[in-house]
This record gives C-alpha cells, structure tokens and sequence, in this order.
C-alpha cells in the first residue's frame, strides 16, 4: 500500500518561496502511470486543488496559482514536490499531497498524506 | 472563474437519509464532470468515497451512493451512522485551463 508524507517549513515568510516534498513509501514514483498532486485547505475552509506532474513530467497546474506553482519530481528520493513563489498570509494553509490510483484521471486523488501545516508570516 | 456549489451545512438522524449535493456554475452537472466526493473528518486527512459520478471505492461503505440529480451530482447516505459526521467535499472535472474544482463542502450532522 502506498504512504505518502509530506515535508517542509512550518513557517515562511512573505515573499519567499514555499517549498515542500512528499515522500513516497510503497511504490515508486517513476514506474507505473501515476498522477502526483498536491491539494491545500485554508485553515477552517475548504480544499483547493493546486497541481499535478504525470509519470510522464507533464504539469498541470490551478490557474490561479500557475504563475507562482512549480510541481516536480526527484526519482533519485523518490519524492515529488512543490514550489510555490511569493507567499502572503493567504498561502497559509494545511498542504497535502496525493496520489492517483492509477493512469485514470478521474481518480485523481486517491492517496492522501497527512498533511503539513504552512504559516506564512513575518 | 467556475464555482462549485454544496449545501453548507445538512442535519440528519442516526438511521436516516441524507442526500448532499454538488451545483456548477456553468450549468448541469454531467456524467462527463467525472464527479468524485471524500469525506473529511476534524484534523485527518480528506478520504476518497466515490469517483466517477457513482463509482465505490474498495473500502467505501455500502450505504454511501452516488448518482446525478436534476442537474447536480450527489451523494447519498442511507442508514447514517454517527461516525458518519464529518465534512464532505466534491470535486468536478473541467478540463482546459481549470481542470479540477472542489466544492465548498458539506458539514454533515448526526444528530
């Protein structure tokens, strides 16, 4: 069964760059037709969803993040990442990265991590 | 920008029935938007239930339906138990520059 953990700074201050990893345990992040995600929840509000990076390297990203997102993966850690450039108090939010369950984008986000919670604050 | 519409907030008793449903701004909701819902419970992580309008994962419980209904996709519980109560969310596929979309959520009650 696949485990997903996310990784990073609790605390960023504004303007800076957000950069956060998701550890993959029990599969691989290079073999089989995955797509890799990353969603984020506000405190107290609802999800949005960020991006995804296919098996393949294509991105795809929310369109009211795209300019800031960069989404990538490390095969060597099997890790996949996220970046996301010029932060305000509005980025602070509980992050969660995620996994499909398989090559099928209509189940995009099967696989959930726990989550990490990013303050973004001077 | 497209918005994704739930009922804030629903109320339902131990043994009762409870439909959630999930509105688009750009109109009816098909099986083409590949509907999926998860339930989010305080302080975990959000839980894949359904995908594809009505499709069940493995560990989803019987008593979780998903169906499209006049207009919206929607979920129902039939037989609510209490730990039944959590947050639930939906998710709508759009394709072309904004792909995906969740919904505000639902905040469902057993009481």
């Amino acid at each position: 069964q696949v485990q997903l953990q996310e990784s990073g700074p609790g605390l960023v201050k504004p303007s800076e760059t957000l950069s956060l990893t998701c550890t993959v345990s029990g599969g691989s992040v290079s073999s089989g037709s995955y797509y890799w995600s990353w969603i984020r929840q506000p405190p107290g509000k609802g999800l949005e969803w960020i991006g995804y990076i296919y098996y393949s390297g294509s991105t795809n990203y929310n369109p009211s993040l795209k300019s800031r997102v960069t989404i990538s993966v490390d095969t060597s850690k099997n890790q996949f990442s996220l970046k996301l450039s010029s932060v305000t108090a509005a980025d602070t939010a509980v992050y969660y990265c995620a996994r499909s369950w398989d090559s099928r984008w209509e189940l995009l986000l099967v696989y959930w991590g726990q989550g990490t919670l990013v303050t973004v604050s001077s | 920008q497209t918005v994704v519409t739930q009922e804030p907030s629903l109320t339902v008793s131990p043994g009762g029935t409870v439909t959630l449903t999930c509105a688009s701004s750009t109109g009816a909701v098909t099986s083409g938007y590949y509907p999926n819902w998860f339930q989010q419970k305080p302080g975990q992580a959000p839980r894949a239930l359904i995908y594809s309008t009505s499709n069940k994962h493995s560990w989803t419980p019987a008593r979780f339906s998903g169906s499209l209904l006049g207009g919206k996709a929607a979920l129902t519980l039939s037989g609510v138990q209490p730990e039944d109560e959590a947050e639930y969310y939906c998710l709508l596929y759009y394709g072309g520059a904004q792909p995906w979309v969740f919904g505000g959520g639902t905040k469902l009650t057993v009481l």
